[in-house]
């Protein structure tokens, strides 16, 4: 357990869906992210959060809408998705984000989402 | 229970130098190997990404290869440049052969002197 938790762990829905991802971390950490895993291809890091504001957006669909009410909590709305969406979401947390220091990230076991 | 260990934890080269950073995993059953670069405030940034089956993979200035068979992965670096200053993470994806499980050495940070 690495104190990051996602739900649901499965998730599939059709095109016209709405749904949302939910992570919660118990570190008491600041800043939190939001990854993608496909198949076969390198982890892409999609948002990132600090102190409950985005710091970072990788050019992500706007399908794809991020919330962090507040520091524990990350989620990602979903809607109107397309097939090639379908990917593992990682979340992760960091103690903090500042630019002068690395901090180590923990990941939640991730959300399987398959787009139908 | 999948454990990956880097080796050295820390690194200083001088600019211009080829360099080797070395990760180790104790489970040979993975699903694939990744190689991440972590700069200050920043998030993941993926490198280099080896399939189960796959030998090495290179990108410019950047090799790595995979022995499941010993556990090991190296990442070579040629002509070092102070801007590869940064954490360098491998990621083992797969515990016993599943997808989507990562799990990830401690780093080896490298900073590249001019």
């Amino acid at each position: 357990e690495t104190g990051v938790t996602q739900t649901p762990r499965h998730l599939v829905m059709g095109m016209t869906n709405k749904k949302s991802l939910k992570c919660e971390q118990h570190l008491g950490h600041n800043a939190m992210y939001w990854y993608k895993q496909s198949a076969k291809k390198p982890l892409e890091l999609m948002f990132v959060y600090s102190l409950e504001e985005r710091v970072e957006n990788n050019s992500v669909p706007s399908r794809f809408s991020p919330e962090c009410p507040n520091s524990s909590h990350l989620f990602l709305h979903l809607h109107t998705l397309q097939p090639e969406d379908s990917a593992l979401y990682l979340c992760a947390s960091s103690q903090d984000n500042r630019a002068d220091f690395t901090y180590e990230q923990y990941f939640g076991p991730g959300t399987r989402l398959t787009v139908t | 229970k999948q454990e990956v260990t880097q080796i050295p934890a820390a690194l200083s080269v001088p600019e211009g130098e080829n360099l080797v950073l070395n990760c180790s995993f104790t489970d040979s059953a993975i699903y694939n190997l990744q190689w991440f670069r972590q700069d200050p405030g920043k998030g993941l940034t993926s490198l280099l990404l080896i399939q189960s089956s796959q030998r090495e993979q290179t990108s410019g200035r950047l090799n790595a290869s995979l022995d499941k068979s010993s556990g090991r992965s190296t990442l070579y670096i040629a002509a070092s440049q102070p801007g590869d200053s940064a954490t360098y993470l491998c990621v083992v994806n797969g515990n016993g052969g599943s997808q989507g499980n990562l799990i990830f050495g401690k780093g080896t940070k490298l900073s590249v002197k001019p």
